[in-house]
């Protein structure tokens, strides 16, 4: 089975403006999660998507924002970008029926610059 | 919510063993190990289910203290392939599907 496909794999924006990240998940797989990771702040959980519904949110403002389609791809949204949102995008994809016992697998990320 | 590591970072020699903590404040139902090189997605090593219950890689094995909420990591015989970043995730929630990662174990293994 083809992995967790990323687009685009790099970003660059400037503050202000929004952007929108989209993610494939394994085939087979309704779990659609996506992550942040920082240097400073590591790896934190921004939202989850199971057929087409937000089922688990992280503690991020509601400029990020998400939907999942039919077909289980992921689209991810930020709006009136800030500096703080330079981050490494991570989605990740399960089967999502079994909750904390799922194995998530990770896509390569988008590496987003706000300048 | 995100769980502590430790140690920070390690270097270790080709055959050596090495131990990566992770602890919670809050009661786990699962505890998931990855390991992420520079530059690279985090790939998926082991998974710990509260009740016992393990998925994961052969060579590499861990423990799940559900009573202490801490899990423990163990590299043996170390490799130069195991260098990267070590990451915890913790799931809360019986119905969850988002994990709580630590801020990682980075690992160095030289020749």
């Amino acid at each position: 089975k083809a992995g967790v496909t990323q687009t685009p794999r790099y970003l660059i924006k400037t503050r202000g403006q929004q952007v929108t990240l989209s993610c494939s998940p394994i085939s087979g797989h309704r779990s659609v999660s996506w992550y942040q990771q920082t240097p400073g702040q590591g790896l934190q959980f921004l939202f989850e998507y199971f057929s087409e519904t937000q089922r688990n949110k992280g503690n991020f403002p509601g400029r990020f924002s998400g939907r999942q389609f039919s077909n289980s791809r992921s689209e991810m949204n930020v709006s009136t970008l800030e500096l703080g949102d330079s981050a490494l995008y991570l989605c990740a994809s399960s089967e999502g029926t079994s909750g904390y016992k799922e194995t998530q697998y990770f896509g390569p990320g988008t590496r987003l610059l706000v300048l | 919510q995100q769980p502590v590591q430790s140690p920070q970072a390690v270097i270790l020699r080709e055959g050596e063993d090495a131990v990566i903590n992770c602890s919670s404040s809050k009661a786990l139902y699962s505890v998931h190990w990855y390991r992420q090189k520079h530059g690279e997605a985090p790939v998926f090593l082991m998974i710990l289910l509260k009740g016992g219950e393990q998925k994961g890689h052969e060579k590499i094995s861990a423990s799940f203290n559900e009573k202490k909420q801490q899990s423990s990591l163990y590299l043996t015989a170390s490799q130069l392939s195991y260098s990267g970043t070590y990451f915890c995730g913790t799931e809360e929630g019986a119905g969850a599907n988002n994990l709580f990662f630590g801020t990682g174990t980075r690992l160095t293994v030289i020749p």
